[in-house]
């Protein structure tokens, strides 16, 4: 059974660079039979994607967060990583990485990580 | 964007009853949605894809239907471990996938 686990710092000063690694066991992220992606929701409030990759290296991202976020993996180590530049405290958030099943265009998440609390401060 | 709205946010029940939980898509989805549950502190839950196909190891209890703008998650009776947050998620559109507001069900 595939696990995801993120790790990265719980704080990030504003207008620096949120960075996170998801660690996949369990499966290959280059299978080639999912998108791996980020998501997020801050405290109280619902859920928001950040964007997906698949393996063949390409991703796609949320309109919203595009011109801030870039999603990459290593197959070597089997993780995916998050960077979120430019932060504020707007993205303030648990961040959850999760593996995507594909539909017709897009995909539902039938695993996910346990979630890294981010908090932006100075 | 896709909308997706959830009704009611909150919903007071109690264990045994039958409840349904119901998530409009702004334009068709056809029957590209999925449920979620979330309890607090933890990571969502898948409980059902494609509108009405329930995720392997998910209690018969839970239920979804529909199709286009128009669905239901219901749950038939109840149980103390089923309190949670219930979200709706499409997945119809290239970009971006949008979820639903979410549905608090707490004890009455």
């Amino acid at each position: 059974q595939v696990q995801l686990q993120e790790s990265g710092p719980g704080l990030v000063k504003p207008s620096q660079t949120l960075s996170l690694i998801c660690t996949v066991s369990g499966g290959s992220i280059s299978s080639g039979l999912y998108y791996w992606s980020w998501i997020r929701q801050p405290a109280g409030k619902g859920l928001e994607y950040i964007g997906r990759m698949f393996t063949s290296g390409g991703t796609t991202y949320n309109p919203s967060l595009k011109s801030r976020v870039t999603i990459s993996g290593d197959a070597s180590k089997n993780q995916i990583s998050l960077n979120l530049s430019s932060v504020t405290a707007a993205d303030t958030a648990v961040y959850y990485c999760a593996r995507g099943i594909p539909g017709t265009r897009s995909c539902y998440f039938d695993s996910w990580g346990q979630g890294a609390p981010v908090t932006v401060s100075s | 964007d896709i909308q997706m709205t959830q009704s009611p946010s909150t919903l007071s029940a109690s264990v045994g009853d039958r409840i349904t939980i119901t998530c409009r898509a702004s334009q068709s989805i056809y029957s590209w949605l999925a449920w979620y549950q979330q309890k607090p502190g933890k990571a969502p839950n898948l409980l059902i894809y494609k509108a009405s196909t329930l995720e392997s190891g998910v209690p018969s209890r839970f239920s979804g239907s529909g199709s286009g703008t128009e669905f239901t998650l219901t749950i038939s009776s109840l149980q103390p471990d089923d309190f949670a947050t219930y979200y709706c998620q499409q997945y119809n559109n290239y970009f971006p996938l949008t979820f639903g507001g979410g549905t608090k069900v707490e004890i009455k």
